[in-house]
């Protein structure tokens, strides 16, 4: 099983659409976990953190099920500016480092 | 100046060449870290220093060699590189003792080797 798993898309939807994203990792010891975005030739910049009882940043809202070790991303009300590759990250074992997935691209349409 | 920035933003050398890459944190931040991004695959972790302290060299080719002077700065010296190598370098840096471990991107420098 790869550390950090992601359906890599692409994910077309137009926009105003609600889209979710899933990622399974497969260190049970992990304690960190993100949602990181990096546009096209660019950086990733960190989306929002995800915390154990879900947490929600305007339309993104993050949950967390540590029984499955499975992180979910929803976006609703997609607009153009979406249009990116989502990072699942969680930190390794030790606590030292950050393992990426190798990402989801949506892309949002009009 | 305000979060992580890195020179040169593209560099292109011959296999024989030496260069340097830098990376500057503006965040106060002890912790700093190398990552590699290839096309098609996810980000690889390649050092990690934490309080100027080498904690972690994922399998590197000693053909990469990392610097880190102070808290602010690091640097990753490149000699006798292959053309596999090219590659997107990225660094980063966070706050550790914090529990949480946000790392905080830099734009990246784009390598090519000829």
């Amino acid at each position: 099983r790869k550390e950090v798993e992601q359906d890599p898309g692409p994910f077309n939807v137009p926009e105003g659409a609600t889209v979710a994203f899933n990622c399974t990792y497969s260190n049970s010891a992990s304690q960190s976990f993100f949602w990181y975005r990096q546009d096209c030739r660019k950086e990733p910049k960190l989306l929002m953190s995800v915390y154990s009882s879900g947490n929600e940043d305007g339309r993104f809202t993050a949950q967390l099920n540590r029984a499955s070790q499975y992180i979910s991303l929803l976006i609703r009300d997609s607009k153009l500016s979406d249009s990116a590759t989502y990072l699942c990250v969680v930190n390794n074992q030790a606590g030292t480092a950050l393992i990426f997935g190798k990402g989801t691209t949506l892309s949002v349409s009009s | 100046e305000t979060g992580v920035t890195q020179t040169p933003r593209h560099l292109v050398m011959g296999m024989t060449n030496k260069k340097s890459l830098k990376c500057e944190q503006h965040l106060g931040h002890n912790a700093m870290y190398w990552y590699k991004q290839s096309a098609k695959k996810p980000l690889e972790l390649m050092f990690v220093y934490n309080f100027k302290e080498q904690t972690e060299n994922n399998s590197v080719p000693s053909r990469f060699s990392p610097e880190c002077p102070n808290s602010s700065h690091l640097f990753l010296h490149l000699h006798t590189l292959q053309p596999e190598d090219s590659a997107l370098y990225l660094c980063a840096s966070s706050q550790e003792g914090t529990g949480r471990n946000e790392q905080f991107f830099g734009p990246g420098t784009r390598l090519t080797v000829l």
